[in-house]
């Protein structure tokens, strides 16, 4: 079966500071690999993908991830956070023909200025 | 417009009522899907439909069924409402090819 691990339920940045989002999986086979931005009040919008090829990933408002299979890990990073950026982060796998994806429970961002 | 709308978007009801919360998309994508999201618990899956015909249970089917009435409509239904289904309901949608889904805006559901 399928999971996701977020370690951090809560990370607190000062704006302009870098960012790190940990991200563990579990898959049996090459995992699909995304990360979702959930703004306060919103629905869940993607930031990034990793499906193949190249290990860091570029996304969205300045995001990256780095696809890491020694370590079964898609941690996400930003180089200097900016206080839109303050939202709750998951991270998710799939893979195989049901096209199902597993969520992590999520990284509440808080940006302090 | 959105390409996943939701309706309603907020909601509160009596526990025993009957509820339908109701999902459309513009993307034409042939996935549908059903989440329910609760603090600390990420997005779990309660129902999931490939195309018209094929409707599947995700892991938190109980308690909820769904219709399939077209390629852009999904809805899901709560046949009598209970309080610990007070939640944040998403809709999401998937072409056949590709794994990423999109999601509507959600709907807040309060069972008193």
């Amino acid at each position: 079966a399928q999971s996701v691990t977020q370690p951090d339920i809560h990370i607190t940045v000062s704006e302009g500071a870098s960012l790190e989002l940990r991200c563990n999986y579990s898959y049996g086979a090459t995992p699909y690999l995304f990360w979702y931005v959930q703004s306060p009040g919103q629905g869940l919008q993607l930031l990034l993908k990793y499906f193949s090829g190249d290990t860091l990933v570029q996304g969205i408002k300045g995001f990256e991830a780095e696809f890491k299979r020694s370590q079964s890990s898609f941690n996400l990073r930003k180089p200097s956070v900016h206080w839109s950026d303050a939202a709750e982060y998951f991270c998710a796998v799939g893979g195989g023909s049901n096209y199902k994806l597993t969520f992590g429970k999520g990284t509440l961002l808080t940006v302090n200025p | 417009d959105a390409d996943v709308t939701q309706t309603p978007r907020n909601r509160i009801t009596k526990t025993g009522k009957r509820i339908m919360l109701e999902c459309s998309q513009t993307k034409g994508h042939d996935r549908m899907y059903w989440y329910r999201q609760d603090p600390g618990l990420g997005l779990r899956l309660i129902y999931y439909s490939f195309d018209v015909k094929d409707i599947n249970k995700g892991e938190i089917s109980d308690g909820y069924s769904v219709s399939r009435q077209a390629q852009a409509k999904f809805s899901l239904s709560l046949e009598s409402a209970i309080p610990n289904q007070t939640a944040l309901y998403f809709c999401a949608t998937s072409d056949g090819t590709r794994y990423e889904q999109y999601f509507g805006p959600g709907t807040r559901l309060t069972v008193t």
